[in-house]
């Protein structure tokens, strides 16, 4: 099975909105990190987020070790934030495994 | 200006050739990765280099070699090409080695094997 699952795999939201994206992990975590992409583009770090809660203006990210999961808060989302959101979990090679990510659509 | 370099942004190529995939980062890293992205699968780790020593190699197939002549360059070469093998390759670099560390990522080649 996947190691890293994703959801939603999509949303739809109106400007303003708030989002909240989610990837739960089926084995230890050590450290995690959540990306962005745009379609043909490349991948944006968003956060490095090993545990606990960072936030950078408009976006939170809460990653709990013991319940293998975190979470990306959107809010007030802006036109500008449509893309895709991938999560990963780090090892100690330096592999990084991914999920499918969430593709988030956020309209006017 | 870019910090993290790969080049050619687009490839094509013809099945059972060679092609050598560019990679240069000048963020003053030590680690540096491939990964490849194709179509409805999740981004796939390929290799991961330390102070130019290889650490991981998750790739079955010894027709992709990586190659650093320096300790800011890591270069994938792929032969006996194959249409399996399109996909957009990047690059990634991180600050210390390789062990769970906050990974940067290139602008990406994109390979198209007919």
């Amino acid at each position: 099975g996947q190691q890293v699952q994703q959801s939603p795999t999509s949303l739809v939201l109106q400007e303003g909105e708030n989002a909240e994206l989610q990837c739960n992990f089926s084995t230890s975590l050590n450290s995690m990190q959540w990306f962005y992409q745009r379609p043909g583009g490349s991948l944006v770090s968003v956060f490095y987020n090993p545990s606990g809660t960072k936030q950078s203006g408009r976006l939170t990210s809460t990653t709990v070790i013991k319940e293998r999961r975190s979470s990306l808060h959107i809010s007030s989302s802006q036109i500008t934030d449509s893309g895709t959101y991938l999560c990963a979990r780090g090892g100690n090679t330096g592999k990084l495994i991914f999920g499918l990510g969430t593709t988030l659509q956020v309209q006017p | 200006d870019p910090k993290i370099i790969q080049k050619p942004k687009y490839l094509v190529a013809v099945t059972g050739s060679e092609k050598i995939l560019i990679c240069e980062q000048y963020l003053g890293h030590n680690a540096m990765y491939w990964y490849r992205q194709s179509a409805k699968k999740p981004l796939e780790f390929m290799f991961s280099y330390s102070y130019q020593k290889l650490m991981d190699n998750q790739t079955a197939s010894s027709r992709f070699q990586p190659q650093s002549s320096k300790k800011n360059h890591l270069d994938l070469q792929i032969t006996a090409l194959k249409p399996d093998d399109s996909a957009t390759y990047f690059c990634a670099s991180s600050q210390t080695g390789v062990n769970y560390a906050e990974q940067f990522f290139g602008p990406g080649t994109r390979l198209t094997v007919l």
